[in-house]
C-alpha cells in the first residue's frame, strides 16, 4: 500500500516570501515523486519529479523540492513566492499494479501568495 | 510532449440522462491513460485506467464506465447520471514505464440537476 500526505489545506505566504508546501508518503521500495499545480479550472500541469539521483530537483516557474528519505518527504520550496503561483497544488508518488503505473494523489494544498 | 484534448468543456444535464466524455491523446503511442473525478476543486479520485484497447480497470464501483475503442481514445460513460456524478472530470496520459510523468486534459465540469 502506499499513501501521501498534504497536511496543509491552505498555505498563505506574501509575495517575495519563501514558500513551501509540505508532502510527506508511504510507499514499499523506491518512490517515485511528483508535483502538479492546477489553475482554476483546469487541468494539472506536471511541475517536477524525482526518480533518482540528487535529492534536490529543480523543475518549472523556479520551483524546487528536497527528497528526504530518512524522514520521507518530499516539500515544495520556491525562494520568492509570486502572486501568480497561487494554485492547487498536488504531490503524487508512483506504484505498480497489475503491470500499470498507478499514481497515489495527495488531497492537494492551496497556495495563496498575497500582494 | 503529449497533448490531451477532452469534450466537451462544461455539460449541464438532468438526474437520469445517459453521458459521454471523450478524450483523445496526441503526440504518443499505446499511452497508458486515465480518468480522474475532481469535487469541490480537490482531491483526484481515479475512477479507470487503460493499459491498451479495450483494456479497463475500474477502481471504484459506480454507475459509470469506460472505453477504450482506440489506441489514443478513452471514453467515460453513463447509462443515468445521478446528482453525485457532478464534478470535474480529468483525462490523463501516461505515467507508465517510458512516460513516468502524467500529462492531463482541460477537464470537463459536469453539473447533474
Amino acid at each position: 500500500a502506499q499513501s501521501v500526505a498534504q497536511p496543509e489545506d491552505q498555505v498563505n505566504v506574501a509575495e517575495g516570501n519563501p514558500l513551501t508546501v509540505k508532502c510527506t508518503y508511504s510507499v514499499s521500495g523506491n518512490p517515485y515523486l511528483f508535483w502538479y499545480v492546477q489553475y482554476p479550472n483546469r487541468g494539472l500541469q506536471f511541475l517536477l519529479k524525482y526518480i533518482t539521483g540528487d535529492n534536490l530537483v529543480k523543475g518549472s516557474y523556479g520551483f524546487e523540492a528536497e527528497f528526504n528519505k530518512s524522514q520521507t518527504s518530499f516539500h515544495l520550496k520556491k525562494p520568492s513566492a509570486l502572486v501568480s503561483d497561487s494554485a492547487l497544488y498536488f504531490c503524487a508518488v508512483r506504484t505498480i499494479s497489475g503491470g500499470s503505473y498507478i499514481p497515489t494523489f495527495g488531497r492537494g494544498t492551496s497556495l495563496i501568495v498575497h500582494p | 510532449s503529449q497533448t490531451i484534448h477532452q469534450w466537451p468543456a462544461t455539460l449541464v444535464q438532468p438526474v437520469g440522462s445517459p453521458l459521454s466524455l471523450e478524450c483523445t491523446v496526441e503526440g504518443t503511442s499505446n499511452p497508458n491513460l486515465y480518468w480522474y473525478r475532481q469535487a469541490a476543486g480537490r482531491g483526484l479520485q481515479l475512477l479507470f485506467y487503460s493499459v491498451g484497447i479495450g483494456q479497463i480497470s475500474s477502481e471504484v464501483p459506480q454507475n459509470l464506465s469506460a472505453s477504450r475503442p482506440q489506441d489514443r481514445q478513452f471514453i467515460l460513460s453513463s447509462k443515468k447520471l445521478l446528482l453525485s456524478d457532478s464534478g470535474f472530470y480529468l483525462c490523463a496520459s501516461g505515467g507508465g514505464p517510458s512516460t513516468d510523468t502524467q500529462y492531463f486534459g482541460p477537464g470537463t465540469r459536469l453539473t447533474v440537476l
